[in-house]
């Protein structure tokens, strides 16, 4: 069974940095490419940023570039998300979601985590 | 920037169709995908590639994409299929876009 547990959120204070984990299991991990979604208070989704399955690609949304850094660690089936100079509109849930394919860019996402709660506040 | 606009809600009965709507510009060019989120839990994927149901999702579950609107609809609505639904359109840029969320009550 497929399994994706966030860690690493909190409330840190705007300008402040965080970093995300998403540990994994129940797969061939360095297979597939892997992304951040995260949702808002009271609004809907947001795609964050992805990877794939090398590392080889990344990819992020406008409002998160040159902020955020995507990386993972093949050897500890693990996802990390570097999230450095937070804003307010940066709390979220954030949640680690697989693809079914190799590169970063397929279309959706088959397995998600439960999330993890980021509260940018001073 | 691209837009996806759901009903925030939608009530039905036990044993009735469920429709929920995913309007964006020409989403019918792009490939939609539909999530269930039960209170609580991770959200799970229902459609995917416009109509493709994943395995162990039930046959009540299917999707539609066309012109500028994208259709998740549940025959025989249960009880347990209560939850939020979010639609998701890709394409090759690549793009990835929710729409907002649709409620769905089942009483």
């Amino acid at each position: 069974e497929v399994q994706l547990v966030e860690s690493g959120g909190g409330l840190v204070q705007p300008g402040g940095s965080l970093r995300l984990s998403c540990a994994t299991s129940g797969f061939t991990f360095d297979d597939f490419a892997m992304h951040w979604v995260r949702q808002a208070p009271g609004k809907g989704l947001e795609w964050v940023s992805g990877i794939s399955y090398n590392s080889g690609n990344t990819l992020y949304a406008e409002s998160v570039r040159g902020r955020f850094a995507v990386s993972r660690d093949n050897a500890k089936n693990s996802l990390f998300l570097q999230m450095n100079s937070l804003r307010g509109e940066d709390t979220a849930f954030y949640y680690c979601a697989k693809t079914p394919y190799s590169s970063s860019s397929g279309d959706h996402f088959d397995s998600w985590g439960p999330g993890t709660l980021v509260a940018v506040s001073s | 920037s691209y837009e996806l606009t759901q009903p925030p809600s939608l009530s039905v009965s036990p044993g009735q169709t469920a429709t929920i709507t995913c309007s964006g510009d020409k989403v019918g060019d792009k490939h939609t995908s539909w999530y269930q989120r039960r209170p609580g839990q991770s959200p799970v994927m229902v459609i995917y590639q416009d109509n493709k149901r994943p395995s162990g999702i039930p046959e009540r579950f299917s999707g539609t994409n066309s012109g500028n609107t994208a259709t998740l609809t549940i025959s025989g609505t249960q009880a347990m299929d209560e939850a939020e639904y979010y639609c998701q359109a890709w394409d090759s840029s690549p793009l990835w876009v929710f729409g907002g969320g649709t409620k769905l009550t089942v009483l």
